[in-house]
């Protein structure tokens, strides 16, 4: 099982609408949670960060989090096709690093 | 003041030859990490630098591969007799290092060397 689990899709859905990304980890103790948006050829760019449960949301991203079944969301309202892209978890687990686990990225195309 | 950089951005290497691969972090940052990208995957661990001291390297596949940070600032991730498995996207990220809680502290990657190996 790895630590962290995406479906790699990829995930259609129609401009405008709501995307739902998901995201399962293995490791109970981990704390800080984080999706990562990756354009084709580009780097990881951060989107949201999120550490205790619940939601969280910041301008058309909501992310949310349920630490007792381990589980992270990311949701995109008024989905956009610029918004296509390949959406990663991440999650520092346990230790004294605070190294980024990744899972393997979900990808979300938008259609016009 | 830019962000992160790497270079060179595209390398092209015969099977056996060496490669050392430069990151450059947000000047002030810390904490550097080196990460691998294979295609089709997430980013996987590599390496970790507080300042000029190498933490955690359990990430490093082989003894081939080789990371330093002398000055704690730039630094340089060396691959010695490549293989075609190291073919890969090799991401650096730096951050602050400085929060109370490492576990908040945001992580900003670089654009990556897209490492191919004949």
């Amino acid at each position: 099982q790895k630590e962290v689990e995406q479906n790699s899709g990829p995930l259609s859905v129609p401009e405008g609408a709501i995307a739902s990304l998901n995201c399962t980890y293995s490791d109970r103790v981990s704390q800080s949670f984080f999706w990562y948006r990756q354009y084709s050829g580009k780097s990881p760019e951060l989107i949201m960060s999120i550490y205790s449960n619940g939601d969280k949301e910041d301008g058309r991203f909501t992310a949310q989090l349920n630490k007792a079944s381990q589980y992270v969301s990311l949701l995109i309202r008024d989905s956009q096709p610029s918004d296509s892209a390949t959406y990663l978890c991440a999650v520092i687990g346990g230790g004294a690093t605070n190294k980024l686990i990744f899972g393997t990225g979900t990808l979300l195309a938008v259609q016009p | 003041g830019a962000g992160v950089s790497q270079s060179p951005r595209y390398k092209v290497a015969k099977r056996g030859q060496d490669v050392a691969l430069r990151c450059d972090p947000i000047s002030g940052h810390v904490s550097l990490f080196w990460y691998q990208q294979a295609l089709g995957q997430g980013p996987e661990f590599l390496t970790y630098f507080q300042n000029e001291a190498q933490l955690d390297k359990s990430g490093l596949p082989s003894d081939r591969f080789f990371a330093e940070r002398p000055e704690g600032s730039v630094s340089t991730l060396k691959i010695q007799r490549t293989q075609q498995e190291d073919s890969a996207v090799y991401l650096c990220a730096s951050s602050l290092g400085t929060e109370r809680e490492l576990s908040t502290d945001t992580q900003y990657f670089g654009p990556g060397t897209r490492l191919t190996v004949l």
